[in-house]
């Protein structure tokens, strides 16, 4: 089955303590993207990727990093958590980039305390 | 900064009535896709379309798309209750080669009661 997968699903972590959300994809997908959803706020997109080795920023980049070292992962690091990083995390992956359909995960919730 | 704006912010309607969201963006794009997202779960693509299209069909759902105004609507006919969701408008971005970037609005929810 086609799909994109997070892990973890949720996660309860204290602020400093450095975490990794995990995403994968079995698409042979080129770009993967990862996005942060706060009420009111709608998906503001956090990192992308459109290959293997490329990486780059989106509107929130801040307290983040990433890293693409095969096409089928993109995890998400954290390496000083915040409370302001309390959100709901999706990752998203598609063939080419932004411009088609993308694939969402079903969403990572973290809190940070 | 956000790119698309839904409007309304919330809908409520009655089974087999439609439903009519708009979504307004700033700069010239490539494509405009609409997604939509069950309570606190990812989203799902509904649709696409190109900058060089008008009008769009799949199943009850209806886009279109004024490239002049810089907007689109989503028409989802005979609502269902199943229909219950938050919608949301992405586009990408028309300006050189940024084809990373992609900007979704705050959504629109919609909620339709048996």
């Amino acid at each position: 089955e086609a799909q994109v997968t997070q892990n973890p699903r949720y996660l309860i972590t204290v602020t400093g303590k450095k975490l990794t959300v995990t995403c994968s994809q079995n698409m042979n997908h080129e770009y993967m993207s990862w996005y942060r959803q706060d009420p009111g706020l709608g998906l503001r997109q956090i990192y992308y990727s459109m290959n293997v080795e490329v990486t780059d920023k989106g509107d929130v980049p801040e307290g983040y990093k990433v890293s693409r070292k095969e096409k089928r992962n993109f995890p998400l690091i954290l390496e000083s958590p915040s409370p302001n990083q309390t959100s709901l995390y999706f990752c998203a992956s598609s063939r080419g980039g932004a411009y088609n359909e993308q694939f969402f995960g079903p969403g990572t919730r973290l809190t940070v305390l | 900064s956000q790119q698309g704006e839904e409007d309304p912010q919330a809908l409520s309607i009655q089974e087999g009535e439609n439903a009519t969201m708009n979504c307004s963006y700033k700069t010239s794009i490539n494509n405009l896709q609409w997604y939509r997202q069950n309570s606190g779960r990812g989203l799902v693509h509904l649709i696409l379309i190109r900058s060089n299209e008008r009008e769009k069909h799949s199943g009850r759902l209806r886009v279109t798309l004024d490239t002049s105004k810089k907007s689109s609507s989503l028409l989802i006919t005979a609502s269902r209750a199943a229909d219950t969701a938050s919608y949301f408008c992405a586009t990408d971005e028309h300006r050189g080669s940024t084809l990373g970037r992609l900007y979704f609005g705050r959504g629109t929810q919609l909620t339709v009661w048996p």
